[in-house]
């Protein structure tokens, strides 16, 4: 079925480094892709998608571009802050019998530690 | 404007004990979804309801049932909870046509003895 793979972390940088975390994805054809954010002790958040080939999303400073040659999706940001210390979700549409809007498949999450 | 609110927040059970986890949305929103978060396994899908009144099942439904009888509120009920059910659920809703910008209750922190 349809996945996703992201390195597992923790990550840890210090303030203004450069960020990447890898995300990869198996799938049929060329689905929408995600970055969730989730800070401590709150709910997911939508960070930034992209819904076709070549596609940039970005928020917050942050981008990932579809690459369908590599399957890839990797979160970047050129300098990193102590607030954006985080766990970060790739995700992609899942696919459920009956239709419907389905829900996401995530991966496992990065956990980011950024130090001061 | 609450969005998605996810009653209780913690709660400690015993095993064989039962329980019901409360998602409320304001969105009017068609699509909700109860998902599990576990250490190194992410989130996983247990049950998800696209419409009043309908339910389907996720990756991990066993041990899980739901209801869907107002828009609003979508509930997930543990019949006899055991420790594998230890975890954080997540409650999320979705616009249609919005596929995949999922909109997140706070978590409900469930612990099983």
């Amino acid at each position: 079925g349809d996945s996703v793979t992201q390195m597992e972390g923790p990550v840890t940088l210090s303030e203004e480094a450069f960020l990447t975390i890898n995300c990869t994805y198996t799938a049929t054809g060329y689905p929408s892709l995600f970055w969730y954010v989730q800070y401590p002790g709150e709910g997911l958040q939508l960070l930034l998608k992209a819904t076709k080939a070549d596609d940039k999303g970005s928020n917050k400073g942050f981008e990932a571009t579809y690459r369908k040659e590599t399957t890839s999706f990797h979160l970047e940001k050129g300098s990193v802050q102590v607030s954006d210390s985080a766990v970060y979700f790739c995700a992609l549409p899942a696919r459920q019998s009956g239709g419907g809007a389905d829900g996401l498949t995530f991966g496992k999450g990065t956990h980011l530690i950024i130090q001061p | 404007n609450a969005g998605v609110t996810q009653t209780p927040k913690f709660r400690v059970l015993k095993t064989g004990q039962s329980m019901t986890l409360l998602c409320a949305q304001d969105m009017n929103h068609e699509y909700m979804y109860w998902y599990r978060q576990d250490p190194g396994m992410g989130l996983r899908l247990i049950h998800y309801s696209v419409g009043e009144g309908t339910t389907a099942k996720g990756e991990v439904p066993d041990g899980y049932n739901v209801s869907r009888l107002k828009k609003q509120n979508f509930l997930l009920g543990l019949e006899s909870a055991a420790p594998s059910q230890t975890s954080v659920y997540f409650c999320a809703t979705v616009l249609g046509g919005k596929r995949g910008e999922l909109f997140f209750g706070e978590g409900s922190r469930l612990t099983v003895l």
